[in-house]
C-alpha cells in the first residue's frame, strides 16, 4: 500500500538555525511527492513538489530532491526564521489519492 | 479571487444531531476532497469526488455522507453513527490531471 513516514516533533530551532524534516514513502509505480505548510487555524498550502526521481522541489529557501533509492524526499532549509513557524507535511499523490504523513511542527525562537 | 471556501469555520452542535459541512470551490476543479484531522494523525480521507454525481470512499467513510450535485460544491453531512466527529475538516479540490491540492481553510466541528 501508500503510506508516509515523517519524524516526529516537535522541533524547537534558533533563528538561522539549518532545518532537516525527514520523510521516507512506501507507493506502488511511481508517486508525485509534496510538502505541505499549515498554519495555526488554518488549511494547508503546498511548500514545494517533485514528480519524478532525482527532481528538486525548492521554494521560499525550502528544498527537497526525490530519492528514488532510498524512497525519500527530505524537506531541508539552510536558515530558519520566527516566520517559518508552523506545521510541515509530507504527502504523496498515488492515483487519485493523496496521502500524507502526521505532520511535524516547527517552532522557530528568535 | 478563485479559491475554495468552507463555512462555517467554527461549528458546534449537540451529541445525536447530524450537520452539514459545506465546501465550495470556484477554480473549476473536478476533484473535490475530504479529510479529517486529528491531532498528530495528519490527514486523513473521507471522501472524494472526480466528476459530479460521483464520489467514493475514503479510508474512514463510516458516519459520513457526501453528495456532488454541482461541480463547484461537495457539502459533508457528519451523522449521528460518527463514533467521534469532533475534529477538523479540511476540503480540497485539484484540476482533472493535476496533481496540485488546493486546500479550504477548514471547519472545526465541536460536538458536545
Amino acid at each position: 500500500g501508500n503510506s508516509v513516514t515523517q519524524m516526529e516533533g516537535p522541533v524547537t530551532l534558533s533563528e538561522e538555525a539549518f532545518l532537516t524534516i525527514n520523510c521516507t514513502y512506501t507507493a506502488t509505480g511511481y508517486p508525485s511527492l509534496f510538502w505541505y505548510v499549515q498554519y495555526p487555524g488554518e488549511g494547508l498550502q503546498l511548500l514545494l513538489k517533485a514528480t519524478k526521481a532525482d527532481d528538486k522541489g525548492s521554494n521560499k529557501g525550502f528544498e527537497a530532491t526525490y530519492r528514488k533509492e532510498t524512497t525519500s524526499f527530505h524537506l531541508e532549509k539552510g536558515s530558519v526564521q520566527v516566520s517559518d513557524s508552523a506545521v510541515y507535511f509530507c504527502a504523496l499523490m498515488s492515483g487519485n489519492q493523496f496521502y500524507f504523513g502526521t505532520g511535524t511542527s516547527l517552532t522557530v525562537i528568535p | 479571487d478563485g479559491g475554495i471556501t468552507q463555512s462555517p469555520k467554527y461549528l458546534f452542535r449537540k451529541e445525536g444531531q447530524n450537520v452539514t459541512l459545506s465546501c465550495e470551490q470556484n477554480l473549476n476543479h473536478d476533484a473535490m476532497y475530504w479529510y479529517r484531522q486529528d491531532p498528530g494523525q495528519g490527514l486523513r480521507l473521507i471522501y472524494y469526488s472526480q466528476i459530479v454525481n460521483d464520489f467514493q470512499k475514503g479510508d474512514i467513510a463510516e458516519g459520513y455522507s457526501v453528495s456532488r450535485e454541482k461541480k463547484e460544491s461537495f457539502p459533508l453531512t457528519v451523522t449521528s453513527a460518527q463514533k467521534n466527529p469532533t475534529a477538523f475538516y479540511l476540503c480540497a479540490s485539484r484540476v482533472s490531471g493535476g496533481n496540485e491540492q488546493f486546500f479550504g481553510p477548514g471547519t472545526r466541528l465541536t460536538v458536545l
